[in-house]
């Protein structure tokens, strides 16, 4: 079975652009999940999409979104960046949602870089 | 505020010893995680130990939990340098996984 893919892997945009990552969970799993990782901040929570629904989200501003496709596959949008939204943003999917199936699957993750 | 917290941040070894990083929670949980992230790479899911469970194995790893303390071990016995990575635990809070900051783990030949 195929793994997560994430693409792109690498990004480099500058304050105030948008940037828009994508991410296909192994297939059959139904949950995708988004994480920012930083130096300063750790592993961070974005967001998780379950069936094309939003079923949980971290502490983070509107800038943020996200959306799942009926195939499972999603994408997540960061608007008007700001230098602090450099990080490395992971995806992850499961099978179902984390409380029936804890274990998640991660992908190599997409390096942002904003200058 | 993180869930997990990881003892030491950070450890060096030689190749051949035992590694042991702790991890201590705040809250009850049902299960805890641990996951391993090679330098600036995706997590990768090494075990899951459930809150009615002490002890667990999976080849070189082993994983304790201890509830009354809040608190995990993880052992790797007879590190490799392939073990150098940083380590993670993961616990379930407010309906999200949370992550610990990690432990950096550097096995020297």
């Amino acid at each position: 079975k195929a793994g997560v893919t994430q693409t792109p892997r690498y990004l480099i945009k500058t304050r105030g652009q948008q940037v828009t990552l994508s991410c296909s969970p192994i297939s059959g799993h139904r949950s995708v999940s988004w994480y920012q990782q930083t130096p300063g901040q750790g592993l961070q929570f974005l967001f998780e999409y379950f069936s094309e629904t939003q079923r949980n989200k971290g502490n983070f501003p509107g800038r943020f979104s996200g959306r799942q496709f009926s195939n499972s596959r999603s994408e997540m949008n960061v608007s008007t960046l700001e230098l602090g939204d450099s990080a490395l943003y992971l995806c992850a999917s499961s099978y179902g949602l984390r409380d029936w199936t804890p274990e998640q699957f991660f992908g190599p993750g997409t390096r942002l870089t904003v200058l | 505020s993180q869930q997990g917290e990881e003892d030491p941040q950070a450890l060096s070894i030689q190749e051949g010893e035992n590694a042991t990083m702790n991890c201590s929670y705040k809250t009850s949980i049902n299960n805890l995680q641990w996951y391993r992230q090679n330098s600036g790479r995706g997590l990768v899911h090494l075990i899951l130990i459930r809150s009615n469970e002490r002890e667990k194995h999976s080849g070189r790893l082993r994983v304790t939990l201890d509830t009354s303390k809040k608190s995990s071990s993880l052992l790797i016995t007879a590190s490799r340098a392939a073990d150098t990575a940083s380590y993670f635990c993961a616990t379930r809070g407010a309906q999200k996984l949370v992550f610990g900051q990690g432990t950096r783990l550097t096995i020297n030949p």
